[in-house]
């Protein structure tokens, strides 16, 4: 059975950085690409980017290129997503989802992990 | 970027009732287009991919149709469990984007 389960909730101040992690189990990590969704609150769901956890290779959504960095372990099987130069704008759950290729639904989510940007 | 309009943002409706919600896309996606059901403080959860393909483990009662800029999910028969916010994705092209999401809630 997939489950990606999510490192708990942050507070940062504005200027910071944040890192996410997602373990991933039930399935082969570098068989499918993790995306990384986010969610500001009482608002609609945010595309950030993908990891191939096989190569290692990324692509990020515009609007977080130069901000973002996304990494994976695989001998943990955890992937990573790192966000800097937090403004209280980011404050949002960001989920991991799995992908089967770069362009393609999320077929399985993690739980969400809450960050809160607030000085 | 494509931009995803759903529509209405808001529907009342009550156990047992057809529900349609629509999903417009700026751009053509073919039929790269998923549908989401989220329930409050939970993760979203795939319904439908390529338009009209239910995921596994999705109740029948979901359906999905359309192509190129025009979607559509139907739920035919409302249950309890299916009042939620659904949200359509299109996966044609980068960046992936979703549509503001349609709130189902009891009339």
């Amino acid at each position: 059975q997939v489950h990606l389960v999510q490192s708990g909730a942050e507070v940062k101040k504005p200027g910071a950085s944040v890192k996410v992690s997602c373990k991933a189990s039930g399935y082969t990590f570098t068989g499918h690409y993790m995306h990384w969704v986010r969610q500001a609150p009482g608002q609609g769901l945010e595309w950030m980017g993908w990891i191939n956890p096989n190569s290692g290779g990324t692509m990020f959504a515009p609007k977080f290129q130069g901000r973002v960095t996304m990494t994976r372990d695989t001998s943990m099987t955890t992937a990573y997503m790192e966000l800097s130069r937090l403004s209280s704008d980011d404050t949002a759950v960001y989920y991991c989802t799995r992908g089967r290729q770069q362009q393609a639904p999320s077929d399985h989510w993690g739980q969400g992990t809450l960050v809160t940007v607030s000085s | 970027d494509i931009q995803m309009t759903q529509s209405p943002s808001t529907l009342p409706a009550s156990v047992g009732d057809r529900v349609t919600i629509s999903c417009r896309a700026s751009r053509g996606v073919s039929n790269w287009l998923a549908w989401y059901q989220q329930v409050p403080g939970t993760a979203p959860k795939l319904l439908i991919s390529d338009a009209s393909t239910l995921h596994s483990g999705v109740p029948s009662r979901f359906s999905g149709s359309g192509s190129g800029t025009e979607f559509t999910l139907t739920i035919s028969t409302l249950q309890p469990d299916d009042f939620a916010t659904y949200y359509c994705q299109q996966y044609f092209t980068f960046p992936l984007t979703f549509g503001g999401g349609t709130k189902v809630e009891i009339k």
